[in-house]
C-alpha cells in the first residue's frame, strides 16, 4: 500500500470548513483513497472514498488532484462533535486490508 | 442502517486465561477483519478472513490468536494464554467485498489483562 503523509494536527473554527490534506505521492493506479475517522476510542468511522473524481456526500468532500498525488477531505460547516482523529488511506483494489497511520488531530473549537 | 456489533464492550481478565471476543458482522457482509489499538497507539491490522479461512494476517497475529466463525452470524477472536500486553481495544470490522468497498467497523472490545 502506497504511505501517506497527513499534518498530525489542526484546529478549526465551529462553523467554517476544515480542510484536511494528504499526501500520496506513490499512489498507483488501482489504489482508492479512504477517510476514516476516530472520535475518542470509539470504531473507526468511515467517512469518503474515490479514485480519481472528486466525491461528495453527506459527511464531507473529497478533492484528489489531477495527478492523484494528493487529496484533501473537506467538512463544509464543521461542529464541536466532528473533533477526531481523521486518516487519510489509500488502499489498493487488490488488498482486503486498511493499513492506519498516525492521522490528523482536528480540534474544533467554538 | 446495519452496524457492526461487538461483545463484550470491556472485558478484564488475568494473564493467562483465554478471552473470546465476539462480532456479529453486517448480513451479507463476506469480509471480516479484526484490528486492535493499543492505548495511544495507531489501529493495526491483525487478520482478515474470507470463505472461512485466514486470507491474510500481521505478524501481531500469533499462534496465540485464532478467528472462527461458529455459525453464520458470530466472528470470534480467541486469545489462548491472554499477556499483559493483549491490553487494548479490538475491532471488529466487516465489508461486502474487496474491490473499493466500504470497510465498516464496530465500537470495539475493550480487554484489560491484570
Amino acid at each position: 500500500d502506497a504511505k501517506t503523509t497527513q499534518p498530525p494536527s489542526m484546529d478549526c473554527a465551529e462553523g467554517r470548513a476544515a480542510n484536511l490534506p494528504c499526501n500520496h505521492s506513490t499512489i498507483s493506479g488501482n489504489e482508492y483513497v479512504y477517510w476514516y475517522r476516530q472520535i475518542h476510542s470509539q470504531g473507526p468511522q468511515y467517512i469518503i472514498h474515490g479514485l480519481k473524481n472528486n466525491e461528495t456526500n453527506e459527511m464531507a468532500s473529497l478533492i484528489i488532484t489531477e495527478d492523484r498525488k494528493s487529496s484533501t477531505l473537506i467538512l463544509p460547516h464543521a461542529t464541536l462533535r466532528d473533533t477526531a482523529v481523521y486518516y487519510c488511506i489509500v488502499r489498493s483494489y487488490n488488498t482486503d486490508k486498511l493499513i492506519f497511520g498516525t492521522g490528523t488531530r482536528l480540534q474544533v473549537f467554538p | 442502517e446495519p452496524e457492526v456489533t461487538q461483545t463484550p464492550s470491556h472485558q478484564v481478565t488475568q494473564m493467562g486465561q483465554e478471552v473470546i471476543l465476539r462480532c456479529v458482522p453486517i448480513s451479507n457482509h463476506l469480509y471480516f477483519y479484526w484490528y486492535r489499538q493499543i492505548l495511544g497507539q495507531k489501529v493495526e491490522f491483525l487478520v482478515s478472513f474470507y470463505n472461512n479461512e485466514i486470507s491474510e494476517k500481521s505478524e501481531i497475529f500469533d499462534d496465540q490468536f485464532s478467528v472462527e466463525r461458529p455459525d453464520g452470524s458470530n466472528f470470534t477472536l480467541k486469545i489462548r494464554s491472554t499477556k499483559l500486553e493483549d491490553s487494548a481495544m479490538y475491532f471488529c470490522a466487516s465489508t461486502p467485498d474487496r474491490a473499493g468497498n466500504t470497510i465498516y467497523f464496530g465500537e470495539g472490545s475493550w480487554l484489560t489483562v491484570v
